[in-house]
């Protein structure tokens, strides 16, 4: 089992419509997770970060975690063109500094 | 410009050849991270440094891959003899205290192979 797992996508959404990225990690004992989404060709931003279970929300962007069911995943609200970029799941590893991403959810907004 | 620096932003080498990437990281961070991403692929851990330490460097390549962190100038990545399966995107991130404080990521060095 990967680490961190995340479908391939694409995941081809319309315009104004919500995504929906989800993520399985492996460790039970991870405490951090994160999402940052990447252009093609660029280098990988910083989206969100999530420590609790539950809900958390900035702008458009709500992330989502669940320990129990070893799962976190990134809602993305009234969905733009310009948020087509291919989305990365980040999780520490054995309660250590080590963050093991994800290979990556392509995201597809079509107008 | 207080982010995450890393240079060259390309550069080319020759099979043989030695590869020298440096990163310096943000103002206020001692925790730096380098990452390879080979095309259309995820981000791969390499290793983990802090000031002077290697902390992990479990995704490192056996030979010919070294990193250092000194106590003065921004942390090396060095692959000596480099080989075409080389080639790839390495991606330095900074954070300021580890496991709980998000990455920062430069822009990266596109290494390329002949």
């Amino acid at each position: 089992q990967k680490e961190v797992e995340q479908n391939s996508g694409p995941l081809s959404v319309p315009e104004g419509a919500i995504a929906s990225l989800n993520c399985t990690y492996s460790d039970r004992g991870s405490q951090s997770f994160f999402w940052y989404r990447q252009y093609s060709g660029k280098s990988p931003e910083l989206i969100m970060s999530i420590y609790s279970n539950g809900d958390k929300e900035d702008g458009r962007f709500t992330a989502q975690l669940n320990k129990a069911s070893q799962y976190v995943s990134l809602l993305i609200r009234d969905s733009q063109p310009s948020d087509s970029a291919t989305y990365l799941c980040a999780v520490n590893i054995n309660n250590t500094d080590k963050l093991i991403f994800g290979t990556g959810t392509r995201l597809q907004v079509f107008p | 410009n207080a982010g995450v620096m890393q240079n060259p932003r390309h550069l080319v080498r020759r099979r043989g050849q030695e590869a020298r990437l440096r990163c310096s990281p943000m103002k206020g961070h001692s925790h730096v991270y380098w990452y390879r991403q080979l095309p259309e692929e995820g981000l791969k851990f390499m290793v983990y440094l802090q000031k002077e330490n290697i902390i992990d460097e479990s995704g490192m390549p056996k030979e010919r891959f070294s990193a250092e962190f000194p106590k003065e100038g921004p942390s090396i990545l060095r692959i000596q003899q480099v080989v075409r399966g080389d080639s790839a995107a390495y991606f330095c991130a900074s954070s300021r205290t580890g496991r709980d404080s998000p990455l920062h990521f430069g822009n990266g060095t596109r290494l390329t192979v002949t």
